[in-house]
């Protein structure tokens, strides 16, 4: 069956870098793509971007372009989330989610990674 | 890039019927019948309940129900449970974003 495992919680200072891993298992990582999200206190869901697991292609929300990467490694079924320069607002829960790019649907969600930026 | 508009919130009593709407532009909703609806209950992860505007995957309830007019999206929750109340998002391709999504709409089952 299809599962989607993310790291474990973050804490970080203001200015720091955080990397989020996501892994998949039970399904062809290659043929789907990976969208992360988050939800900050209080908010709803915010789409990130998304990663092609096929060729690396991206596409990422203009309100994060220059401050987070999206990589994934086929070896391992394992896509990655970067963001940078954190500040206090990027305190959220950052989930990933499987991509089914025919659809334009996420259908499986990890359980997700609380990162808590503060000083 | 706004987001699609959702009520805050929707109630119902155990049995009943209710919509959540999810109001968007001609440049996504409209524009595409790639709606999809997602229930969150917190601290777990979102599941997706409604992809395409009204196809559910295997394993969702028939109770959950999608439909599409115009620039709005609906979802439909009929015999309500207890276990519905969570909180509920739509979203929905858009081609200058990929994604956008809904503000999001707690649902409480009186």
């Amino acid at each position: 069956q299809v599962q989607v495992v993310q790291s474990g919680v973050e804490v970080k200072k203001p200015g720091a870098s955080v990397k989020v891993s996501c892994k998949a298992s039970g399904y062809t990582f290659s043929s789907y793509g990976v969208s992360w999200l988050r939800q900050a206190p209080g908010q709803g869901l915010e789409w990130m971007g998304w990663i092609s697991a096929h060729n690396g292609n991206t596409n990422y929300a203009q309100k994060f372009q220059g401050r987070v990467t999206m990589t994934t490694d086929t070896s391992t079924s394992t896509g990655y989330m970067e963001l940078r320069s954190l500040r206090s607002d990027d305190t959220a829960i950052y989930y990933c989610a499987r991509d089914r790019s025919g659809s334009h649907t996420n259908d499986y969600w990890g359980q997700g990674t609380l990162v808590t930026v503060s000083s | 890039q706004s987001a699609l508009t959702q009520p805050a919130s929707v109630s119902g009593s155990p049995g009943q019927s209710i919509t959540i709407s999810c109001t968007g532009t001609s440049s996504d909703i409209g524009g595409y019948d790639y709606v999809s609806w997602y229930q969150h209950h917190p601290g777990k992860a979102p599941k997706l309940m409604i992809y395409e505007v009204s196809n559910r995957p295997s394993g969702i309830s028939n109770r959950f129900s999608g439909s599409k007019s115009g620039n709005t999206a609906s979802l439909t929750i009929s015999g309500l449970q207890a276990e519905d109340e969570a909180d509920y998002y739509c979203s929905s391709y858009r081609p200058s974003t990929l994604y956008v999504f809904g503000t999001g709409t707690k649902v409480t089952v009186l």
